[in-house]
């Protein structure tokens, strides 16, 4: 069964912290991506990554940055945490170059103070 | 930029109703179209679309890709309350590239008894 996991549910921090968000896919996925989403904007991409140690920016970048040191894993970096960065932060995999679905983690619910 | 466009925003039925959900792209090409169900969690997979006129069906679900008008749509009929949820239409992009799935905002569904 294929999965993929994030390393909180819900995360409270406080304004001007470093927060780190982890997600790890199990499937050998080449591609994995960070969105977040908030109410009546949708599912906004904020990076993603096709390999080992390769990002690209997407929609918001701003004010975030990644890592992807192993195929498995992506880290999603908050380096100095804002109120308007509360939101939801979905995590999700796919295969590279096929027509097949994205996998989605079960979500992180940030909120910054 | 590749744009998916999904109408209505939101949508307040009775139980037993039938709704029809739809999803228009502009996108040059692309290798499927996705449907997801989001409910108080992360987006799962309802269906992939990737031929023209040919209908996926799942019970009371099902959906129909039109390429010639740009568009698809999601029905579900003899709704039920657990139907109520968020559905999210995306394109994945043809092979090359940086594989960069589009969602459009989504339709929030409520059904009520």
């Amino acid at each position: 069964d294929v999965k993929v996991t994030q390393s909180s549910r819900y995360l409270v921090k406080r304004t001007g912290e470093k927060v780190f968000l982890e997600c790890v896919q199990d499937m050998d996925h080449e591609n994995m991506f960070w969105y977040r989403q908030d109410p009546g904007l949708g599912l906004r991409l904020i990076y993603f990554s096709y390999d080992v140690k390769m990002k690209e920016k997407g929609d918001i970048p701003e004010g975030y940055s990644v890592s992807r040191e192993k195929k498995e894993r992506f880290s999603l970096i908050l380096e100095s945490a804002s109120t308007n960065q509360t939101s939801m932060y979905l995590c999700a995999s796919r295969r590279r170059d096929t027509a097949l679905e994205q996998y989605f983690g079960p979500g992180t619910r940030l909120t910054v103070t | 930029e590749d744009k998916v466009v999904q109408s209505p925003l939101s949508l307040v039925v009775h139980e037993g109703d039938t709704v029809t959900l739809n999803c228009s792209y502009e996108v040059t090409n692309f290798r499927s179209l996705l449907w997801y169900k989001q409910e108080k969690k992360a987006p799962t997979f309802l269906f992939m679309l990737t031929s023209s006129g040919i209908e996926k069906k799942s019970g009371r679900l099902s959906s129909i890709l039109d390429k010639k008008e740009l568009s698809s749509i999601l029905n579900i009929t003899a709704t039920q309350t657990g139907d109520s949820a968020i559905y999210l239409c995306a394109v994945v992009p043809p092979s090359g590239g940086y594989q960069k799935v589009t969602f459009g905002t989504g339709t929030k569904l409520q059904v009520i008894p």
